[in-house]
């Protein structure tokens, strides 16, 4: 079946940014979504892209999609104490059987 | 707009009971899918509904079913659990491209 690979975990310095990497194998994919959990919680929709944009910008966050490659990343901006989450991938593809998920990436602060 | 809700967020059954998880979502959504989150699997697509209609399906087997009703609540059944079945039962309500998910509820099968 598809696939979507994340890196498990990444740690990065209050103020700097964030760089969260996404390969996925669905040629046909659609859309493509970065969704944000907190301990206890739900997923929350933080962005998606269309699968014929390269690039979309939501203030603090940058989604960058290289269809060639099936590479998407979402980067945050001056990352905060409050953005430490795990932050999924997840695509929808051509034949609109659900999401299909990554992981996971367990974004973790530093002071 | 008022979110997704789920009821209920916390269940304990034990093996071979059955249960019933319910999901209201987000007013004028008429798509309701369901997802199943276990550390071991991650995130798994289990069915989505629209206008009571099933219109896919995952790969998970017959003891799970759900069912939409006509005001676009739904809800999802286990029968005969299984100490596998612990885990985050997370409901989406869709509008065009976009899922929104609930809370998610939390069931553990001892």
């Amino acid at each position: 079946g598809e696939d979507v690979e994340q890196s498990l975990f990444l740690s990065v310095r209050e103020g700097d940014s964030s760089v969260i990497n996404c390969t996925y194998t669905d040629s046909s994919s659609t859309y493509l979504y970065w969704y944000k959990q907190e301990p206890g919680a739900g997923l929350q929709l933080l962005t998606y892209i269309f699968s014929n944009m390269d690039m979309k910008q939501d203030q603090r966050l940058t989604v960058l999609l290289n269809k060639k490659d099936k590479h998407l990343s979402l980067r945050i901006a001056d990352t905060q104490t409050g953005d430490s989450a795990i932050y999924f991938c997840a695509e929808r593809g051509g034949g609109a059987d659900g999401l299909t998920f990554g992981k996971g990436t367990h974004l973790i602060i530093q002071p | 707009k008022a979110g997704v809700t789920q009821t209920p967020r916390y269940l304990i059954k034990t093996r071979g009971q059955q249960v019933t998880l319910s999901c209201s979502p987000i007013s004028g959504h008429r798509s309701v899918s369901w997802y199943q989150q276990t550390p071991g699997q991650g995130l798994q697509f289990l069915f989505e509904y629209f206008s009571e209609t099933q219109r896919n399906k995952g790969n998970f087997p017959g003891r799970f079913s759900g069912r939409q009703f006509s005001n676009s609540r739904s809800e999802m059944n286990v029968s005969t659990l299984e100490l596998g079945d612990s885990a985050l039962y997370l409901c989406a309500s869709s509008w065009a491209e976009t899922q929104y998910f609930g809370p998610g509820t939390r069931l553990l099968v001892l």
